[in-house]
């Protein structure tokens, strides 16, 4: 079985600072690791994924990520936050165990601040 | 290129009708699945496909049905509606990832909003 826990349904950041999001997952095979982002009426496009290489993943939009596999957690931060980052973002877990199927967290909606 | 193509974009149901979403691809993608997004839940999986002729339940398949005949179409049918179906729906598509044998990234449409009253 797998799942993935984001902690925080809600985070409100200042434009320009430290984008911190947070989610920690539980598989029982080496997993494949993923974070979406969703844009108001729209739907979800892939950030960035871990496939067992690099543990540290750089995606598009200046996110990256770090995979701790002893903290089973896959954070995503953003060093300065800009208000075209105002969005949901939601982290899913996979691995070979699941065939294809992804496990989605909860998701945490992202709010920038002027 | 169009993706993944989802219609209707929204539909509103009386209780006990039934209906398809459609969902079509054009990337040959092998894989295909069904989600829906409630409030606070994320996106969970409804029913997925490994290929044409293939299918299987996800965490959510009661009251649905699917069938894969083409690799392009994967069409979700609603038997008897319900309001606890109201929901946004989304189908995706992926492709293995090289030898490992489960899918990559997921590539999105754009979403079927239902409501059921």
């Amino acid at each position: 079985a797998q799942s993935v826990t984001q902690l925080g349904s809600h985070v409100s950041v200042s434009e320009g600072a430290l984008v911190l999001l947070r989610c920690n997952y539980s598989s029982s095979v080496p997993p494949y690791l993923f974070w979406y982002v969703q844009y108001p009426n729209q739907g979800l496009q892939l950030l960035l994924k871990y496939t067992s290489a690099a543990t540290l993943v750089k995606g598009i939009n200046g996110f990256e990520a770090e995979f701790k596999k002893s903290e089973t957690s896959f954070h995503l931060t953003k060093p300065s936050a800009h208000m075209s980052d105002a969005a949901e973002y939601f982290c899913a877990v996979g691995g070979k165990a699941a065939g294809n199927k992804l496990t989605f967290g909860g998701g945490t909606r992202v709010l920038v601040k002027p | 290129n169009a993706g993944v193509t989802q219609t209707p974009k929204f539909q509103v149901l009386k209780t006990g009708q039934s209906m398809t979403l459609q969902c079509a691809q054009d990337m040959n993608h092998e894989y295909m699945s069904w989600y829906r997004q409630d409030p606070g839940m994320g996106l969970r999986l409804i029913h997925y496909s490994v290929g044409a002729g293939i299918t299987d339940q996800g965490e959510v398949p009661n009251g649905y049905n699917v069938s894969r005949s083409t690799t392009e179409d994967f069409p979700l049918r609603l038997l008897s509606a319900a309001p606890s179906q109201t929901s946004v729906y989304f189908c995706a598509s992926s492709r293995p990832i090289a030898g490992a044998g489960v899918g990559g990234e997921l590539f999105f449409g754009e979403g079927s909003r239902l409501t059921v009253l």
